[in-house]
């Protein structure tokens, strides 16, 4: 059965540092997401990693894959105010249509 | 483009009651997924449809839910006998064609069971 695991869960920091998200899956997976989710409000999705070594990179959140470590990262880099959000990583497993998420990291920035 | 919609936004019920939860997807998509969160949790599966079939409803808790997808578009979950634990958001999400293609969520519906 495929686990999923995040840490931290609860991250605060100050504007303009930097951190990193960790999210370790059980098994074999074929995709790793990230999703972000306000609250109140539903998942958007931010990045899709599909092999290993992945790496991508919208703004000031940067993902990345290692398959044979089963480690993805979420990468902050000098964070403002507005990344203040759930990030949650899901794995799936290709003919396995499900998603199965992290417990979610709460990312609270600090001005 | 529209995104997944569903409805009602908020449900409060009492406990035994029955309870249908409504999701329309993005247009064109084939693939539907119905998740439940709980409060300080990611979400968890509870059904796939591929088309008008449930391809996957293993993570169906028990007989009291239910879902259907008559014609391939819109989905209703139904919720029979409600218990105080089936509180939760239950998020609808859509993707083009299944697989490992994007599932794209919906608002969810904020059920409360008295």
């Amino acid at each position: 059965e495929l686990k999923v695991e995040q840490n931290p869960l609860f991250l605060s920091m100050q504007e303009g540092k930097n951190y990193t998200i960790y999210c370790n899956y059980s098994t074999t997976s074929d995709r790793l997401y990230w999703y972000r989710q306000d609250p109140g409000k539903s998942l958007e999705s931010l990045f899709v990693l599909l092999s290993n070594g992945a790496v991508k990179q919208e703004g000031r959140l940067m993902a990345s894959l290692d398959t044979k470590a089963r480690l993805s990262t979420l990468h902050i880099t000098a964070a403002v105010h507005d990344l203040s959000a759930t990030y949650f990583c899901a794995a799936l497993n290709f003919g396995n249509e499900k998603l199965t998420f992290g417990t979610g990291t709460r990312l609270t920035i600090i001005p | 483009g529209a995104g997944v919609s569903q409805t009602p936004s908020n449900k409060v019920t009492e406990k035994g009651k029955y309870v249908e939860l409504r999701c329309d997807p993005i247009s064109g998509h084939t693939a539907l997924y119905w998740y439940r969160q709980s409060l300080g949790q990611g979400p968890e599966f509870l059904i796939y449809f591929q088309g008008t079939g449930a391809a996957d409803d293993s993570g169906l808790p028990n007989d009291r839910f239910f879902a259907v997808r008559p014609e391939g578009s819109v989905s209703t979950l139904k919720i029979q006998r409600t218990e105080r634990g089936d509180s939760a958001v239950y998020l609808c999400a859509s993707s083009l064609g299944g697989g490992w293609e994007t599932q794209y969520f919906g608002p969810g519906t904020r059920l409360l069971v008295l």
